[in-house]
C-alpha cells in the first residue's frame, strides 16, 4: 500500500522557521518527482515545490522562492521543505505527492498543517 | 508564468445533468501536461484526467477530458451527489506549475 505522512507541520512565529518531512513507502521512491503543495483555509490549492527523482533539478513558485528548499534523502524515502522567514500568508496545510506516474496515477499525503502567527 | 483561470467559479446542477468546466491558460500547454483534480473537503486532490484527456487509474467514463493549447474542458455526465465538490485544473510543464482556482460544482 501506497503511503506517503507528512510531519514537521505546527505553530510558529512570524519570521520563523520550520523543516516539513514527508515519509513515503509502497512505491519506488527514488524513481519519482515529488511535489509540495500547499491550501490555505477556505482557499485553493497551491503547487509549492518540485523536485527530480535524483534531487538535483528543482523549482518553486514565486511566493516562497528564497525563503524555501526542497530536498530528498532516497536511502530515506524521504521528502523535505525547509521553510524560513516565515509569513502569516503561509498559513496552510502541506501535502506532499508525487508527479504522476505510469498508469496515470499520483499519489498524496494527508497534509501538515503550518500555522504562521505571534 | 502560466495563470490558469477556471470558469465558472460555480456550478450547481440537478442530479442527472451534465457539468461542463472550463480552464484558461494564459499561455499554451502542452496536453501532456493538464491534469484535473477533485476535492472534497477535508481530502487531499483525486486525480481525475491527465495529459487533459486520459482518465486515471478507477476513474469511471462519466469524467472526460479534452481541449489543447490555452483551453481545456472537463465534463462530468449523470451528476450524482457524490459528485459535488471543488474541481481544480493543473499545468505541469512548465515551472512554476500551477492550479486553476477552482470550480465548485453542487449538486442541488
Amino acid at each position: 500500500e501506497v503511503q506517503l505522512v507528512e510531519s514537521g507541520g505546527g505553530l510558529v512565529q512570524p519570521g520563523g522557521s520550520l523543516r516539513l518531512s514527508c515519509a513515503a513507502s509502497g512505491f519506488p521512491f527514488d524513481t519519482y518527482w515529488m511535489h509540495w503543495v500547499r491550501q490555505g483555509p477556505g482557499k485553493g490549492l497551491v503547487w509549492v515545490s518540485r523536485i527530480n527523482s535524483y534531487g538535483s533539478i528543482t523549482a518553486y513558485a514565486d511566493s516562497v522562492r528564497g525563503r524555501v528548499t526542497i530536498s530528498r534523502d532516497n536511502a530515506k524515502n524521504t521528502l523535505y521543505l525547509q521553510m524560513s522567514s516565515l509569513r502569516p500568508e503561509d498559513t496552510a496545510v502541506y501535502y506532499c505527492a508525487t508527479a504522476i506516474g505510469p498508469g496515470g496515477r499520483d499519489f498524496w499525503g494527508q497534509g501538515t498543517l503550518v500555522t504562521v502567527s505571534s | 508564468e502560466i495563470v490558469l483561470t477556471q470558469s465558472p467559479g460555480t456550478l450547481s446542477l440537478s442530479p442527472g445533468e451534465r457539468a461542463t468546466l472550463s480552464c484558461r491558460a494564459s499561455q499554451s500547454v502542452s496536453s501532456t501536461y493538464l491534469a484535473w483534480y477533485k476535492q472534497k473537503p477535508g481530502q487531499a486532490p483525486r486525480l481525475l484526467i491527465y495529459a487533459a484527456s486520459s482518465r486515471a487509474t478507477g476513474i469511471p467514463d462519466k469524467f472526460s477530458g479534452s481541449g489543447s493549447g490555452t483551453d481545456f474542458t472537463l465534463s462530468i455526465n449523470r451528476l450524482e451527489p457524490e459528485d459535488s465538490a471543488v474541481y481544480y485544473c493543473r499545468q505541469s510543464g512548465s515551472a512554476p506549475e500551477a492550479f486553476g482556482q477552482g470550480t465548485k460544482v453542487e449538486i442541488k
